[in-house]
């Protein structure tokens, strides 16, 4: 069973912290992974994408990724009340772009004025 | 603005309807997705298509059907509503080349 866990939360950080959210994954061939970020009562929304291991980085984001041990993490920098938000790791094992893509359950996010 | 347009925000239904929730999208993407999400279970796939005429079962079709005549419209049946339907429903659409997906604003389905 291909899996994408993340901490539930809620992880609370002060307002101009940094917060950071990780994600694990099992299935070692994943080739893509995503970030999204989902308001209460909205649809999810794209914010990061990474394929390859290193860091990726824009604006305020950076998505870091290391396959070698299946590991994911999103930071957000100088955090703000608007960021407050459930954050979904997604994980695509496959090598197209129609392959099943596997959500984590979230991590809910509350930025603290 | 790219969008993925779902034709109802908040919908009620009878136990026993045919229900019929439509999902446009105008990016010219090739894949798109049905997803349900309930509290505590997550984003679970029901039906996919990667192609027009195309469909394949997702994790969880039993009671739904779809439909892709047109590239841009996806539309998800459920032949005979049931309680246990009530749930966010998302459409979603990727391209061939960018794997990340466009949602649409979600349908809100409550069976009475």
């Amino acid at each position: 069973q291909k899996e994408v866990e993340q901490n539930s939360g809620p992880l609370s950080v002060p307002e101009g912290a940094i917060a950071s959210l990780n994600c694990t994954y099992s299935d070692r061939g994943s080739q893509s992974f995503f970030w999204y970020r989902q308001y209460s009562g909205k649809s999810p929304e794209l914010i990061m994408s990474i394929y390859s291991n290193g860091d990726k980085e824009d604006g305020r984001f950076t998505a870091q990724l290391n396959k070698a041990s299946q590991y994911v993490s999103l930071l957000i920098r100088d955090s703000q009340p608007s960021d407050s938000a459930t954050y979904l790791c997604a994980v695509n094992p496959g090598k197209t772009s129609y392959d099943k893509v596997i959500f984590g359950p979230g991590t809910s996010l509350s930025v603290i004025p | 603005d790219v969008k993925v347009t779902q034709s109802s925000r908040y919908l009620v239904k009878r136990t026993g309807e045919k229900v019929f929730l439509e999902c446009v999208q105008d990016m010219d993407h090739e894949n798109m997705f049905w997803y349900r999400q309930d509290p505590g279970l997550g984003l679970r796939l029901i039906y996919f298509s990667y192609d027009v005429k195309m469909k394949e079962k997702g994790d969880i079709p039993e009671g739904y059907s779809v439909s892709r005549e047109k590239k841009e419209r996806f539309s998800l049946i459920l032949e005979s509503a049931s309680t246990n339907q009530t749930s966010m429903y998302l459409c979603a659409s990727s391209s061939r080349n960018n794997y990340g997906y466009t949602f649409g604003s979600g349908t809100r389905l409550t069976v009475v």
